[in-house]
């Protein structure tokens, strides 16, 4: 069934450090690549997505890569700043429906 | 503007209740989305509404029914639910194009307890 795998779990960095945040989804369908974050309390809010056109996307300190041949997709987050700390979820699209697949949640912590 | 507005934002029901969640966006999205999420879990999907008609429905107990009354508005009727179900339910819209999975934005979510 559809899947995506999410790594690591819990990510503690200093701030300024940089941040990497990797998923794997299984099904090769998948054309669709977002990244959320969550606050305590708060809905996930979209930080950055990609299509499966394109192998690398920017916003200031935030970046996708995609390898579509391996799977993979990854979230880079330079120069980290304590607001930065929140839960991570990345998702993939399934098949042609308008359903996403979550991965299980990276919790990143930056410290001062 | 990607707001999409959820009321109540707390609500605490008997299992014998009944009660509604509603979700409201002026985006002039065509899809909308029911999720529920479980403490230190990722969001699970329940209902998708595209053009004011169901969808995608997650196997979801009949306890929960949807409504979509109009393209801005998406409700979730509760009743005779169970301890369990207690979660944060979250509200996403969309744009819909056939065969394109668009960008969801997500509500803040109504945060529910069932006694």
């Amino acid at each position: 069934g559809e899947n995506v795998e999410q790594h690591p779990s819990t990510l503690s960095v200093q701030e300024g450090d940089s941040a990497v945040i990797k998923c794997t989804y299984s099904d090769s369908a998948s054309n669709y690549f977002p990244w959320y974050k969550q606050e305590l309390g708060k809905g996930p809010q979209l930080i950055i997505d990609i299509r499966s056109n394109v192998g690398e996307k920017k916003d200031q300190r935030i970046a996708v890569t995609l390898n579509k041949t391996a799977k993979h997709f990854s979230l880079h987050i330079t120069e980290t700043q304590p607001e930065d700390s929140a839960v991570y979820f990345c998702a993939a699209s399934f098949h042609n429906t308008d359903k996403l697949i979550f991965g299980t949640g990276t919790r990143l912590q930056v410290f001062p | 503007d990607t707001e999409v507005t959820q009321t109540p934002k707390h609500l605490v029901m008997g299992m014998t209740n009944k009660k509604s969640l509603k979700c409201e966006q002026h985006m002039g999205h065509r899809a909308m989305y029911w999720y529920k999420q479980k403490a230190k879990k990722p969001p699970e999907l329940m209902f998708v509404y595209s053009y004011e008609k169901l969808s995608i429905n997650e196997s979801v107990p009949s306890r929960f029914s949807p409504e979509c009354p109009n393209s801005s508005l998406l409700n979730l009727h509760l009743h005779a639910l169970q301890p369990e179900d207690s979660a944060l339910y979250l509200c996403a819209s969309s744009h819909w194009t056939s065969g394109t999975q668009e960008t969801q934005y997500f509500g803040p979510g109504t945060r529910l307890l069932v006694l």
